[in-house]
């Protein structure tokens, strides 16, 4: 069965450091997101590509966020520098098409981050 | 007030029990209606998904939506200690570009005890 694959699974770093997260979704799926969930609270979305393309990064805190979809497959999101309220577990997501329809997303394991 | 309200809990049932799990929204606009579980450090697996109001039924699970009172539920007949997970709600409205988007409840964490 196809997954969405991430990695690192965990990653421990200090504030101020920067930290990598990469994300490849099941193949054939142009749509792909990446999102935060707080510990006790739901994912929220940080990013959404199609094919290579940003669609939705109004939640991105782009002084230090960015993420990249180079070539509309794998991806990349990446934190400079980390503060504490970063630790948080980072999802990515990915679906066949991101318009109309059923909005059926395949979440991979998600990478845990801890801040120190 | 957030677009989707929904009880962190833990709730706890013995195994066999009835669960219902519910989520209250706000926003009139959203479309599609989804139950997610997600285990301890794991990322969330789609159990169901729904358009319409009305009563969908897939094996044990069993979710509802009420579109005139802003109100979605999931029903677990026959709870099993491998229910035991947090079941996040989640709904999607399609945005100006076309392209759709999820907002998700907070999650509420089920506890079944053999």
């Amino acid at each position: 069965e196809a997954e969405v694959a991430q990695s690192p699974r965990y990653k421990i770093t200090e504030k101020s450091q920067a930290v990598a997260f990469w994300c490849d979704p099941i193949s054939g799926h142009a749509t792909l997101y990446w999102y935060r969930q707080i510990l006790g609270q739901g994912p929220e979305l940080l990013v959404q590509f199609q094919d290579e393309s940003v669609v939705d990064d109004s939640q991105l805190p782009k002084d230090r966020f960015s993420a990249e979809r180079l070539k509309g497959v794998d991806s990349t999101l990446k934190i400079q520098p980390a503060e504490l309220g970063d630790s948080a577990m980072y999802l990515c997501a990915s679906r066949t098409s991101g318009r109309g329809g059923t909005d059926t997303q395949y979440f991979g394991p998600g990478t845990r981050l801890t801040v120190l | 007030q957030k677009e989707v309200e929904q009880d962190p809990g833990p709730l706890s049932v013995p195994e066999g029990a009835i669960v219902s799990l519910n989520c209250t929204y706000s926003n009139s606009a959203f479309q599609y209606f989804m139950w997610y579980r997600q285990y301890s450090r794991k990322g969330p697996e789609l159990l169901m998904y729904t358009y319409s109001s009305g009563n969908k039924e897939d094996g044990r699970f069993t979710a509802q939506v009420d579109k005139s009172s802003k109100y979605i539920s999931l029903f677990i007949r026959d709870s099993q200690p491998s229910d035991s997970a947090t079941y996040l709600c989640a709904m999607s409205v399609s945005m100006n570009s076309g392209y759709s988007t999820l907002t998700f409840g907070k999650g509420t964490m089920l506890l079944v005890s053999p």
